[in-house]
């Protein structure tokens, strides 16, 4: 499969645990997006990379939230000391470069209980 | 910062009916995508407009950019219960990342 895989699809922790997901893109894809998705609402930017760069932060983003793509591959979303509003769909895309359509992942479901 | 728009919400058609969806942007855009997200599943690409003015067919859809690169719209022709799902416009300006708006929820009845 050559789509853009995300693990684990889900996750359930306890408030104030630190949780962390993996997206793996479609190879060659230099810009990975990460996005965040509650019911009825449209996908929200959290972050993006090119290559191993992160090249913009969404300003809500909370500091308890980081990412990283150290070999401009893989990319990996760390929440620490969740809560109960982190609970969401989250959603990773590639695309080839800034002008070409993002692919989605399927996406890591997040419950905080 | 950069804000994208859609309406309506919420549309209910009877099938064979036509469906619009309208999107607007706070900010003039680089391109504009659109998505479908069926329910229980994740957005997929539709379509790309990058030219002013520019209008793309995709059989039963059509989807237009405004003038000044600001709005954009999807219609739908003669729906079909297919069609059911999440409509997203994904905009971008130079440069930056893909910014969605809401979505408009589409739901058919035959």
């Amino acid at each position: 499969d050559t789509g853009v895989s995300q693990n684990p699809r889900h996750k359930i922790t306890k408030r104030g645990q630190n949780v962390t997901f993996r997206c793996d893109p479609i190879s060659e894809h230099n810009r990975l997006y990460w996005y965040r998705q509650t019911l009825g609402q449209g996908p929200e930017f959290l972050t993006y990379f090119q290559n191993e760069a992160q090249l913009e932060k969404s300003r809500l983003l909370s500091d308890r939230f980081s990412a990283e793509r150290p070999k401009g591959s893989f990319s990996t979303l760390e929440i620490q000391r969740t809560e109960q509003g982190d609970s969401a769909m989250y959603l990773c895309a590639s695309s080839k470069d800034s002008l070409t359509e993002a692919f989605f992942g399927q996406g890591t479901r997040l419950t905080v209980v | 910062g950069q804000q994208v728009m859609q309406i309506p919400q919420y549309q209910h058609v009877q099938e064979g009916e036509d469906f619009t969806t309208y999107c607007n942007s706070s900010t003039t855009l680089s391109n504009i995508q659109w998505y479908k997200q069926r329910p229980g599943g994740h957005p997929v690409f539709l379509i790309q407009l990058v030219k002013s003015g520019e209008v793309k067919k995709q059989k039963r859809l059509t989807f237009q950019f405004g003038e000044a690169k600001k709005n954009s719209s999807l219609h739908i022709t003669a729906t079909q219960t297919t069609d059911v799902g999440t409509y997203f416009c994904a905009g971008r300006e130079a440069g930056t990342a893909l910014i969605f708006g809401k979505g408009t929820t589409l739901s058919v009845s035959s």
